[in-house]
Parts: structure tokens; sequence; C-alpha cells
């Protein structure tokens, strides 16, 4: 069956420009997660998305990032004016319901120059 | 939110040789994951083990859950190179978000 997929696979872009990177998951899941993992380090928790609950924003690393999930099912993230700190993979995740198995992308790897 | 810390960080082993990776983690926890990620993309869920659980199985791989030393292993039995890959685990803490550790990178030379 589908699993979660990322799209872009990778982004490279500009210091200073906008990103949006687009997570679907598995269909019926209510939750969703974003997680950050730079070059050799672990994953680090940015935002989850459970229901129609308003998001746990307590990850993100600054006002320059944001995520909204449209209709309980596709999530975007933004990082807007980008900086060269911001380059890694970017994955999501999907669960049926918060706190189970989590289902990962092939991620988003972003590069910013 | 709570962080599972792996260890050892790395470990090199023979094809056929067993693997046992080892987490430890902080505060009560309802559940505990453990991941594993190949060439640092898209990781796959292995096995969760419940608060009341001791040890589960899944083929290869055998997880045991102490709670009350709030540690966790992950043994892989006769290992083989593709199971070469970094091998995270993930506290759940009763509603609160977890953030993986650097997770252990296994090395299995053929």
């Amino acid at each position: 069956g589908a699993g979660v997929s990322q799209s872009p696979s990778n982004k490279v872009t500009e210091k200073g420009k906008d990103v949006e990177l687009r997570c679907d998951p598995i269909s019926g899941h209510t939750a969703l997660y974003w997680y950050r993992q730079s070059l050799g380090q672990g994953l680090e928790f940015l935002i989850y998305f459970q229901g129609n609950s308003a998001p746990d924003k307590s990850g993100l690393p600054s006002d320059r990032f944001s995520a909204e999930r449209t209709g309980g099912s596709v999530s975007t993230l933004t990082i807007q004016r980008t900086q060269q700190e911001d380059s890694a993979v970017y994955l999501c995740a999907s669960s049926l319901n918060w706190g189970e198995t989590q289902y990962f992308g092939p991620g988003t790897r972003l590069l910013v120059l | 939110s709570q962080q599972g810390e792996e260890d050892p960080q790395a470990l090199s082993i023979q094809e056929g040789e067993n693997a046992t990776m080892n987490c430890s983690y902080k505060t009560s926890i309802n559940n505990l994951q453990w991941y594993r990620q190949n060439s640092g993309r898209g990781l796959v869920h292995l096995i969760l083990i419940r608060s009341n659980e001791r040890e589960k199985h899944s083929g290869r791989l055998r997880v045991t859950l102490d709670t009350s030393k709030k540690s966790s292993s992950l043994l892989i039995t006769a290992s083989r190179a593709a199971d070469t890959a970094s091998y995270f685990c993930a506290p759940d803490n009763y509603g609160q978000n977890f953030v993986f550790g650097p997770g252990t990178r296994l090395s299995v030379l053929p």
C-alpha cells in the first residue's frame, strides 16, 4: 500500500529564499510529525498535528518555520528566509493515532547555499 | 519531551555475529519504539514494546525493556550486511513528544 510520501526529494535554494516542503501521510492517519536531521546528527522533532487539534509547535527552531495541515491530510512545512544552518534532511511521519507507530517518508534533502 | 540515548554510538561486527545496542531514558514511558535508518533517509519502524512488557521478539530482533532501570536493549541475532544502518530508540512519554537521539551506527562487515 502507499506509504508516506514527501516532495521534493531534493531542494537547493539560495540563502534568504523561502521553501515549501510537502508531506502526504498514509490515508486515515490522524497524526503527522515533522523532524529535521542535520548531517551526522539524530532526529530533531519540529512539530506534530493530531486530528483537528492545534499543532504542537514547541520544536520549531525559529519563527521562520511554520507548518500547516490542510483537511487533516497533506502537510506543508515552510521555511522563510532560509539560512545555511537550515540545510538538513526534513522527515515527515504519520501514525494512525498519536503515540502509535510512526511511518516515515523518504525525506526532503534541503541545501541552502 | 524526552530523548532516548543510544549506546554505543558506533558498533562494528562481523556478519553472523550478534549486535546489541542499548537505550536509556529519563522519565516514565507508555511505550518504547526502535527504528532503523538506512543511508540517512527514511526511518523504518522495527518494533514497539509497551511499558508492561519485558521482552518482545520479531524475527531476528529481540527487544527488552527494564522500566526500573529506564533502559531498553535491541539485539540483532545472526547479523547480515543488510543490517548496516543507524538504529534509534524512541521512548514515548504519555503524551509528550519524543526526540530521537543520535542513534547507534551499526556496521556489519562481510
